[in-house]
């Protein structure tokens, strides 16, 4: 079943509106990595974080790894309505780090009204 | 550079019926995977790829078959399609096994009747 698990799974607002979906884990992960599906698409990166407590800005999008590694956000700042889309985050738990396994999580969908 | 393409886009299948989805990268990618996509659940990884020669299993894998003959090609094949296997489905690639961003390919819209 799914690890990771990822909170709220559809989120509405009006555009202008702040928008955060969060990741948890009951594991340690040895890094966290966000995507992006565009209605349609296929999921495009983001970003990575290792580093425990990192915080890294994209433009309005702002991403942090908890201090235990065990949670991350991905925070956007006044949505547009490009921001429409699901996000998703994706862990490599320690322990996987020689397989590479990336598990992801169930999504976050933004619908963002005009 | 390509990057992560497959064929077919769209497949229509009647139980029991066998196919393969083809995935290849052009990129030099240590690592390839597949994930199916079902509404409410997220992406699953079904198999993976961490060089030639080289499979393991993901999160759901029976009723998949994977090879990798060639650091290129990852094909994905259907045994014997059931309709829970309805979906769609993704092949990704990343050039190193342990970190990086992977490369997604613009998917497989797979029915089973």
């Amino acid at each position: 079943g799914q690890q990771v698990m990822q909170i709220p799974q559809y989120q509405h607002v009006q555009e202008g509106e702040d928008f955060t979906t969060y990741c948890n884990s009951s594991t340690t992960l040895s890094n966290i990595q966000w995507y992006k599906q565009r209605p349609g698409g296929h999921p495009v990166f983001l970003i990575q974080l290792v580093k425990s407590g990192e915080v890294k800005k994209q433009k309005r999008l702002t991403f942090q790894f908890g201090e235990a590694k065990k949670n991350s956000s991905l925070h956007i700042t006044a949505t547009q309505t490009t921001d429409v889309g699901t996000y998703f985050c994706a862990e490599v738990k320690r322990g996987s780090s020689n397989t590479g396994k990336l598990i992801f999580g169930q999504g976050t969908t933004l619908q963002v009204k005009p | 550079n390509a990057g992560v393409t497959q064929t077919p886009k769209f497949q229509v299948l009647k139980t029991g019926q066998s196919m393969t989805l083809q995935c290849a990268q052009d990129m030099n990618h240590e690592y390839m995977s597949w994930y199916r996509q079902d509404p409410g659940m997220g992406l699953r990884l079904i198999h993976y790829s961490v060089g030639a020669g080289i499979t393991d299993q993901g999160e759901v894998p029976n009723g998949y078959n994977v090879s990798r003959s060639t650091t290129e090609d990852f094909p994905l094949r259907l045994l014997s399609a059931a309709p829970s296997q309805t979906s769609v489905y993704f092949c990704a690639s990343r050039r190193t096994v342990n970190t990086g961003e992977l490369f997604f390919g613009e998917g497989s819209r797979l029915t089973v009747l």
